[in-house]
């Protein structure tokens, strides 16, 4: 059973313009969400989190939108470039606890 | 440079030998996670511990063990390879304060294949 999803595989964006990645969870209990960023042959970098007692959070050109009630979260990337080229994984964690990943979306940024 | 080392970075096993994935951390994180990457999967856990001592299982345990005799290294055990065990390894770690924003530093990853 898939707690966190990612149900878009792939996304294509032109450079300069926006990219909206989009996460989906299941479980009530999950408080803190992040975001992470991965290159091939490499492990996961963390890119910017939001606690449940927010609804954004801004880190330069990343905003990450947290809406509760929808059991939902999206990360923003404006403008795009070149080097945001990579696979976005979510994930989730209780207060404290184990953290789940979705399957990942891969971005790629179109010159 | 400070951060999470995983050792080694490609092994070819044979189904039903055994091998020790290595993962050491440098930055006195308390918690430290074993993760398994697949095609289409995602980041799966398999182990995780909150400290020297405790240990817990995570979501794809099985054919895995592991120990915590330290705060810096938390060895993966594959106790005899299967085919099904093919993937993409990483470890991670990150502090157990309550002012962490609970973002794991990863490893670089060890590619595990078994024919």
């Amino acid at each position: 059973d898939q707690q966190v999803k990612q149900n878009s595989p792939s996304l294509s964006v032109q450079e300069g313009r926006i990219s909206i990645l989009n996460c989906d969870y299941t479980n009530s209990m999950f408080d803190y969400f992040l975001w992470y960023k991965k290159y091939p042959a490499e492990g996961p970098t963390f890119l910017i989190s939001i606690s449940s007692i927010k609804d954004k959070n801004e880190d330069g050109r990343f905003t990450v939108f947290l809406n509760k009630s929808a059991k939902h979260l999206s990360l923003h990337i404006v403008p795009s470039q070149p080097g945001d080229s990579a696979v976005y994984f979510c994930a989730a964690s209780p207060q404290g606890g184990k953290l789940t990943f979705g399957t990942g979306t891969r971005l790629t940024i179109i010159p | 440079n400070a951060g999470v080392t995983q050792t080694p970075k490609f092994q070819v096993l044979k189904t039903g030998q055994s091998m020790t994935l290595q993962c050491a951390q440098d930055m006195n994180h308390e918690y430290m996670s074993w993760y398994r990457q697949d095609p289409g999967m995602g980041l799966r856990l398999i182990h995780y511990s909150v400290g020297a001592g405790i240990t817990d299982q995570g979501e794809v345990p099985n054919g895995y063990n592991v120990s915590r005799s330290t705060t810096e290294d938390f060895p993966l055990r594959l106790l005899s390879a299967a085919p099904s065990q093919t993937s993409v390894y990483f470890c991670a770690s990150r502090s157990g304060t309550p002012e962490a924003n609970y973002g794991y530093t990863f490893g670089s990853g060890t590619r595990l294949t078994v024919v």
